[in-house]
């Protein structure tokens, strides 16, 4: 079966900062996409970025990026400048080949000014 | 272009009765999805639709749950006889066919509440 961990449960971090927050994931599966979505407080699940297990160039997208390590079973994602309105829950997210989102539990980012 | 929409988006019911929530997706998208999310925890899986067929159901769907895409736009999923452990927020995504079809939208969500 598919899992996926992220062993942060929280983090914090000063205003401009970089962050990385992890994920690993466990597939017998060659082809499939990961995504970081984020949940800020009262509000609704937004994609950050997404990513491709067949492509080898890691996911950017303006001040996010991903590490992904397919052999390892990796995906961390980080974040550079961060901003306050990076604050929020951030979920990784593993897609099965029938289109059902395998999510972890999430790591609560706080960016504190 | 609108994005998902749910309602509504609040429902406090006392234990034992039914509940429906709505969802309308993203327009011309054929994939529609429900997942629950309890405080504190990722959304969990319960089922998907492509146009108005259901083809996927989670274990989690025990039989008091019911969903429906009856003409392949708007969804319903219904809970009878609601027990307090279903108290948790239902989230709908939807995604395109085609090119980006591996990419979900979500909505706000409905959180339901039973006493």
């Amino acid at each position: 079966a598919q899992t996926v961990t992220q062993s942060q449960p929280e983090m914090s971090v000063q205003e401009a900062e970089t962050v990385t927050l992890s994920c690993t994931y466990d597939t017998s599966e060659n082809n499939y996409y990961l995504f970081w979505y984020k949940q800020p407080p009262s509000r609704q699940m937004i994609l950050v970025i997404r990513q491709e297990a067949y492509k080898q160039q890691n996911a950017t997208e303006n001040r996010f990026s991903v590490n992904f390590q397919k052999a390892a079973k990796s995906f961390s994602l980080k974040i550079s400048d961060s901003q306050l309105g990076d604050t929020a829950m951030y979920f990784c997210a593993f897609m099965k080949p029938n289109y059902q989102l395998i999510w972890g539990a999430g790591t609560k980012l706080i960016i504190k000014p | 272009d609108t994005g998902v929409s749910q309602n509504p988006r609040h429902k406090i019911t006392k234990r034992g009765q039914n509940v429906t929530f709505r969802c309308d997706p993203i327009s011309e998208h054929n994939r529609l999805y429900w997942y629950r999310q309890t405080l504190g925890q990722g959304p969990e899986f319960l089922t998907y639709f492509q146009n108005e067929a259901q083809l996927e159901k989670s274990r989690l769907l025990s039989d008091r749950f019911s969903a429906e895409r009856p003409k392949g736009s708007f969804s319903t999923l219904e809970i009878q006889r609601t027990e307090q452990g279903d108290s948790a927020m239902y989230l709908c995504a939807s995604s395109p066919k085609g090119r980006g079809s591996e990419t979900q939208y979500f909505g706000p969500g409905t959180r339901l509440l039973v006493l």
